[in-house]
């Protein structure tokens, strides 16, 4: 069953924390991105990779980083440096035009 | 830097009225590309434009592109509560890089 797959649904975290969000993909894409949606906002882009060890800074990178070791995961730290980091997080990836995006996972930082 | 927005932002209709939304770019766009989000779910590829004025139809949805390649809007034709949702258009701000607009959350009352 191909698909995205972000694990997990819901996170809690203590203020001051880093934590790591997951992103698996079994589509054999080689673009993926992070987005950040918040109410009344859209989506909004943090980071992006073209091909695996390479990634590029979207709109809002400051205070998260990622990694492409492999083709198929593409996780985003959040680090203490992330000012508001409480949001709805969605990973995507792409073939050719369309956008195939994960479930999600609701981070709420206290 | 370059912003899309949308409008409006919330859209209550009775089941069987139209319902349209609007996205403006503050920049020419290569392409633009239309998604919905269901509650509580992810973005869901609908529909990309490529050409100057260009109309695209699926079912009771019809795409526009602006002449100009700044705005685009989705028309619905007599609403169903399936309907329910967020749409979003998303314009390429750069290579494999795309600006979401705002979203219009669509109620359908049936």
């Amino acid at each position: 069953d191909g698909g995205i797959t972000q694990s997990p649904k819901y996170l809690f975290r203590k203020e001051g924390q880093n934590v790591t969000l997951s992103c698996e993909q079994n589509l054999n894409h080689d673009a993926m991105y992070w987005y950040r949606q918040d109410p009344g906002q859209g989506l909004r882009l943090i980071y992006y990779s073209q091909i695996v060890n390479d990634f590029q800074k979207g709109d809002i990178a400051e205070g998260y980083s990622v990694s492409r070791e492999k083709k198929e995961s593409f996780p985003l730290t959040v680090t203490s440096a992330q000012k508001n980091p409480t949001a709805f997080y969605l990973c995507a990836s792409r073939r050719g035009e369309e956008q195939y995006f994960g479930p999600g996972t609701r981070l709420t930082v206290t | 830097g370059q912003q899309v927005m949308q409008i409006p932002q919330y859209q209550h209709v009775q089941e069987g009225e139209d319902f349209t939304t609007y996205c403006n770019s503050s920049t020419t766009l290569s392409n633009i590309q239309w998604y919905k989000q269901r509650p509580g779910g992810h973005p869901v590829f609908l529909i990309q434009l490529v050409k100057s004025g260009e109309v695209k139809k699926q079912k009771r949805l019809t795409f526009q592109f602006g002449e100009a390649k700044k705005n685009s809007s989705l028309h619905i034709t007599a609403t169903q509560t399936t309907d329910v949702g967020t749409y979003f258009c998303a314009g390429q701000g750069g290579t494999y890089k795309y600006i979401f607009g705002t979203g219009t959350r669509l109620k359908v009352l049936a």
